[in-house]
């Protein structure tokens, strides 16, 4: 399984571009990478997910390069709302039953 | 609507109590998870099933126990040999079939504290 390694915390201010790099040296060609956003006491949710180059939805962009060791999780304009901690998720999601475990997390925080 | 439930949110138990925390879903999806969070910390899992009747354990099984005897439902117990069981429970679900493949759906969670 893919080790994950995010740094533990980011500050930011409202309006400014939040990049989230995550490593993972030992990524197996089958598997993808997905972000998850968690606020206090509720479960992590679903951001953005993609396997190579970039992936763009209308709250993210993932970006990976070609030898896919690395991903970067950009948000752009952050508000005070996307205060929140974020999971890097490296696996096969497509196999039934993967084992899927989440890295420690980067906490955002985001100042007025 | 669908989701995932899970209850109750809050729960005390004294020590040497055993305890089980209910998920249940209505995604019709085949894999479910279970995770413990402690404050400041990122997610652990504790087991995962694949299809009913079927689970496997994760990276903190010791002190839990599960079952899977409807696609629906994977209650997790907290025994009393788990030796430091308040924290904050997290079960999820995934359709490998889904848009985005593998995309886990959580509950809201259940905060356990032991008293």
């Amino acid at each position: 399984l893919a080790k994950t390694t995010q740094p533990i915390s980011m500050d930011s201010y409202e309006g400014q571009e939040v990049n989230i790099t995550c490593s993972h040296n030992n990524i197996a060609t089958n598997d993808y990478i997905t972000w998850y956003q968690q606020f206090p006491s509720q479960g992590p949710r679903f951001i953005i997910q993609g396997y190579k180059t970039k992936v763009t939805n209308e709250v993210a962009s993932l970006f990976i390069p070609a030898d896919r060791k690395s991903s970067t999780l950009s948000l752009p304009r952050v508000s005070l709302s996307d205060t929140a901690v974020y999971y890097c998720l490296v696996g096969d999601a497509r196999a039934a039953g993967n084992k899927l475990t989440f890295g420690g997390g980067t906490r955002v925080l985001v100042k007025p | 609507d669908g989701g995932i439930t899970q209850s109750p949110k809050y729960l005390f138990r004294k020590e040497g109590q055993n305890v089980t925390l209910s998920c249940e879903q209505n995604l019709n999806h085949d894999a479910m998870y279970w995770y413990r969070q402690d404050p400041g910390q990122g997610l652990r899992l504790i087991y995962y099933s694949q299809i009913v009747n079927d689970f496997q354990k994760g990276d903190i099984a010791e002190g839990y126990s599960v079952s899977r005897e409807k696609k629906e439902s994977f209650p997790l117990t907290v025994t009393s040999a788990q030796k430091n069981p308040t924290a904050f429970y997290l079960c999820a679900s995934r359709n490998p079939r889904g848009p985005f493949t593998g995309e886990l759906f959580f509950g809201e969670g259940s905060r356990l504290t032991v008293l």
